[in-house]
């Protein structure tokens, strides 16, 4: 199983930028990174993905390292619906996800 | 276009009997995936049908079954039901031949063991 680490739980005050980052020292060359967030009681909701290069869509930036061994989420203005668990996951080939922990985002008013 | 949909909602059964939850796909996507997440976990990968047949598994018993009928739908069954079976199951469905891959998840199935 491809591993990531985050960690357990981050703060943000709202309308405020946040960085959630992501270590996966052991990532293969194949590897996409995914991440997706968990809000309370639903199932996970895709965020963003990236292979190598940094990449932007309408929630969130994804920032990956040149070496590619880690990562960083960024929401560039959190929100009360932003409170959510952040996960961090490395697709490898045969398109299984395995999830980590992730990161409980506390969004403070 | 209606989502990821799961049945039943909430199931309760008592330690040794068994348990089928059921999942149907958001339209156009082939593949299913099954999680389980216990409280306060990440979802753990269980398997992954696609073309009817279980295609990747993750570190779970035998007791853990599929099936995919020819609509996409998928059934989850687990035999022999113990209490750490207790948890959340996810289904989630995507279309094999598309990057991203984007998984779409359904609400969940909540199972509780007694």
């Amino acid at each position: 199983d491809a591993k990531t680490t985050q960690p357990n739980s981050m703060e943000s005050n709202e309308e405020e930028p946040v960085h959630l980052p992501c270590n996966h020292s052991t990532i293969s060359g194949t590897d996409y990174i995914h991440w997706y967030r968990q809000l309370p009681s639903q199932g996970p909701e895709y965020v963003i993905h990236g292979l190598t290069s940094n990449v932007n869509n309408r929630m969130a930036s994804l920032a990956i390292a040149e070496d590619r061994k880690s990562s960083t989420l960024i929401l560039h203005r959190a929100t009360l619906r932003d409170a959510a668990v952040y996960y961090c996951i490395l697709r490898e080939s045969g398109n299984q996800f395995y999830f980590g922990t992730g990161t409980s985002l506390t969004v403070i008013p | 276009d209606a989502g990821v949909t799961q049945s039943p909602t909430h199931l309760i059964k008592t330690r040794g009997q068994q348990v089928t939850l059921r999942c149907s796909p958001k339209s156009g996507h082939d593949t299913v995936s099954w999680y389980q997440q216990a409280l306060g976990q990440g979802p753990q990968f269980i398997f992954q049908y696609y073309e009817e047949e279980e295609r990747q598994r993750g570190n779970f018993p035998d007791r853990f079954s599929g099936h995919q009928f020819p609509n996409y739908s998928s059934e989850l069954n687990v035999n022999a039901l113990l209490l750490g079976d207790s948890a959340l199951y996810l289904c989630a469905s995507s279309f094999l031949g598309k990057e991203p891959y984007e998984q779409y998840f359904g609400p969940g199935t909540r199972l509780t063991v007694t």
